[in-house]
């Protein structure tokens, strides 16, 4: 199958700093990538859906100034999570979509000291 | 009410075990439904579509019933690398349409 990779894959970091995260289709160009949060025996939630080329599309009640989604190319997509509190504390996880199937990324680890 | 609604469980069973977990969905316009697997602090991994008539891939058999919008998956002779999480997964309209996730049954398959 296609592979997704995500950079980094864990991340420390203190209350009021920005977080990078990548998201990379490794073997396949992906015009649209989802980013998903998933809290501890919680379910994957969508944030947003990243567009190559345009604006993302958030879902309701994700914050669309403080999880800045850039999509600069069709492999890669960056998620930054601004001014990160420690209720950011959780793992992202992206997705491409490539012939009809959501390949995932391996997935970010984030701990807002 | 939920999009996807699962029992989380968790499930211990003995090895050679079978096992069945149900899934409910909201909305009747959901086209597609899958299992995903996902272990311990990793992504989730497609483990089967689901389709209309039932469909079987070795250990593992899944059914849907469209009028009661629910979905089932069958884990027969249980290894101990089965234990995981397994999502229920819908997508609403087209192949281009959203996933909705259910927060996953956890099965710990135990020697």
């Amino acid at each position: 199958g296609a592979v997704v990779s995500q950079h980094p894959s864990w991340v420390i970091c203190k209350s009021g700093t920005s977080v990078k995260i990548e998201c990379r289709s490794l073997d396949f160009q992906a015009t649209t990538m989802f980013w998903y949060r998933q809290f501890p025996k919680q379910s994957l939630m969508l944030m947003a859906t990243s567009n190559e080329g345009s604006k993302a599309t958030y879902e309701q009640g994700v914050e669309k100034d403080k999880f800045l989604i850039n999509h600069a190319s069709l492999t890669l997509s960056t998620l930054t999570v601004t001014s990160a509190h420690p209720e950011d504390s959780s793992f992202y996880i992206c997705s491409a979509r490539h012939r009809n199937e959501q390949f995932f990324g391996p997935g970010t680890r984030l701990t807002v000291l | 009410r939920k999009e996807v609604e699962q029992d989380p469980g968790p499930f211990n069973v003995p090895e050679g075990a079978t096992v069945a977990f149900n899934c409910t969905y909201s909305n009747s316009a959901s086209q597609s439904f899958f299992w995903y697997r996902q272990d311990c602090r990793k992504e989730p991994k497609l483990l089967m579509s689901v389709y209309s008539s039932g469909n079987e891939d070795g250990r593992f058999t899944a059914q849907l019933n469209r009028a009661s919008q629910y979905i089932s998956l069958l884990i027969r002779d249980s290894k101990l690398s089965d234990s995981a999480t397994y999502l229920c997964v819908v997508r609403r309209g087209s192949t281009l349409g959203r996933l909705y996730f259910g927060r996953g049954t956890q099965l710990t398959v135990w020697p």
